[in-house]
């Protein structure tokens, strides 16, 4: 059974930082991998999706890499200012099943102005 | 931001009673997910959609039926709603299948069982 750890749960930072979120599955047999913020009492947003070929992928001041093999994944996010507070949430897609996601549990982030 | 609406968007029902939360899509999109998201235990899919009358079972699809008679509606019954489901309620949809298509969410349904 395929399980996505996120670490760390929770982190605050101040604005202007450079910080990196993770997140780890046990299953490499993946189709891709999405990345999701969640604002409070919202649905999530997709940020970013790397299919199982890709290395990394990028949008704006969020780079996303993904490690097959090592069952690893890691967004980045530049220049952090106070909008990007949120949960950010990884997925997985499980390998026979298409696009049925398997999510972590989030990393809730405070950016301090 | 895609064009999904849930309803209702909150409600408080009782033990017993039927429940039906309805997702509606404006994308023309064949996939359509329906998850619950639970503190610890993040969203876990229910049931999900391939296509009109297409459905099939999630994790957590017990205590669950769900119903695809048109390309932009996809209802989730609960039939006798008990108070472990009470949850968040989220609707997905997807343009694609195979891992090449982001799923986008809609902002969900607060429902608490008494």
């Amino acid at each position: 059974k395929q399980e996505v750890t996120q670490i760390p749960a929770a982190l605050s930072v101040p604005e202007g930082e450079n910080l990196v979120l993770n997140c780890s599955f046990t299953d490499s047999a993946i189709y891709n991998l999405q990345w999701f913020r969640q604002d409070p009492g919202k649905g999530l947003t997709s940020l970013l999706l790397i299919q199982s070929s890709q290395r990394e992928q990028t949008s704006g001041r969020l780079n996303a890499s993904l490690d097959k093999s090592s069952g690893r994944s890691t967004l980045y996010i530049a220049a952090s200012q106070p909008g990007d507070s949120a949960t950010y949430l990884c997925a997985v897609s499980r390998g026979s099943s298409g696009d049925k996601l398997t999510f972590g549990t989030g990393t809730r982030l405070a950016v301090r102005p | 931001d895609a064009g999904i609406t849930q309803s209702p968007r909150h409600k408080v029902t009782e033990t017993g009673t039927p429940v039906t939360l309805r997702c509606h899509q404006t994308e023309n999109h064949r996939y359509m997910y329906w998850y619950r998201q639970d503190p610890g235990h993040g969203l876990r899919l229910i049931h999900y959609s391939y296509g009109v009358k297409d459905t099939d079972k999630g994790e957590v699809s017990d205590g669950y039926s769900v119903s695809r008679s048109k390309t932009e509606d996809f209802l989730l019954t609960l039939e006798s709603a008990t108070s472990s489901q009470t949850s968040v309620y989220f609707c997905a949809i997807s343009a694609g299948q195979g891992g090449n298509q982001p799923q986008h969410f809609g902002d969900g349904t607060r429902l608490s069982i008494l």
